[in-house]
């Protein structure tokens, strides 16, 4: 079975600048994807960035970038430039491209971390 | 945009009374799951229905029914509440486009759920 660690339960960044969330993995599979999710206050789940393991290269969306280091097994997020509105517990995520049951693709959660933004 | 629309967003319950939980997507997708949030325990998959007319179990299941009644519609029901069920619980679903599928889960609001 896949895990997912995020060792860092709490974290926290001044107002524009940069702070990396960490994310290692353990899987025997060899193609899968990775994923980071947001949620905020609201309780919404909503999704940051995704990565294709047989990607070399790292994901960007706009100040969100990954480090994506498949032989160690981490994904770690970077967001630059941090805003106000970017606190929220983060999670990391890992999908197997495998059939599980009946064909759906189940995600496996870390436990997250929850980013504090200083103004 | 509704996206997954899960109801209610609060309930209260006492210990051995019943409920069923609501979620509906409108982005006619294939996949829906269920989870639970505890403090500390991440998100875990309580179950899921590959498309209409399934269901399978997930990490989680014992305590817990689902109907997939249509395509749209995914319910979880508690059927005697116990305080363990104390949670915040999330609907979200997914479209495949095949083995190699990259989309992502699309997640409702979440459910508040207390049992006392």
């Amino acid at each position: 079975a896949q895990t997912v660690t995020q060792s860092q339960p709490e974290m926290s960044v001044q107002e524009a600048e940069t702070v990396t969330l960490s994310c290692t993995y353990d899987t025997s599979e060899s193609d899968y994807y990775l994923f980071w999710y947001k949620q905020p206050p609201s309780r919404q789940m909503i999704l940051v960035i995704r990565q294709e393991a047989y990607k070399q290269q790292n994901a960007t969306e706009n100040r969100f970038s990954v480090n994506f280091q498949k032989a160690a097994k981490s994904f770690s997020l970077k967001i630059s430039d941090s805003q106000l509105g970017d606190a929220a517990m983060y999670f990391c995520a890992y999908r197997s491209p495998t059939y599980s049951g009946a064909g759906s693709y189940q995600l496996t959660f870390g436990k997250g971390t929850k980013l504090s933004v200083i103004p | 945009n509704a996206g997954v629309t899960q109801t209610p967003k609060f309930q209260v319950l006492k210990t051995g009374q019943s409920m069923t939980l609501q979620c509906a997507q409108d982005m006619n997708h294939n996949s829906m799951y269920w989870y639970r949030q505890d403090p500390g325990m991440g998100l875990r998959l309580i179950y899921y229905s590959a498309s209409e007319g399934t269901t399978d179990k997930g990490e989680v299941p014992n305590g817990y029914n689902v109907s997939r009644l249509n395509k749209r519609e995914f319910s979880l029901r508690l059927e005697s509440a116990a305080p363990s069920q104390t949670s915040v619980y999330f609907c979200a679903s997914s479209d495949l486009m095949g083995p190699y599928s990259n989309q992502p889960q699309h997640f409702g609001d979440g459910t508040r759920l207390s049992i006392l």
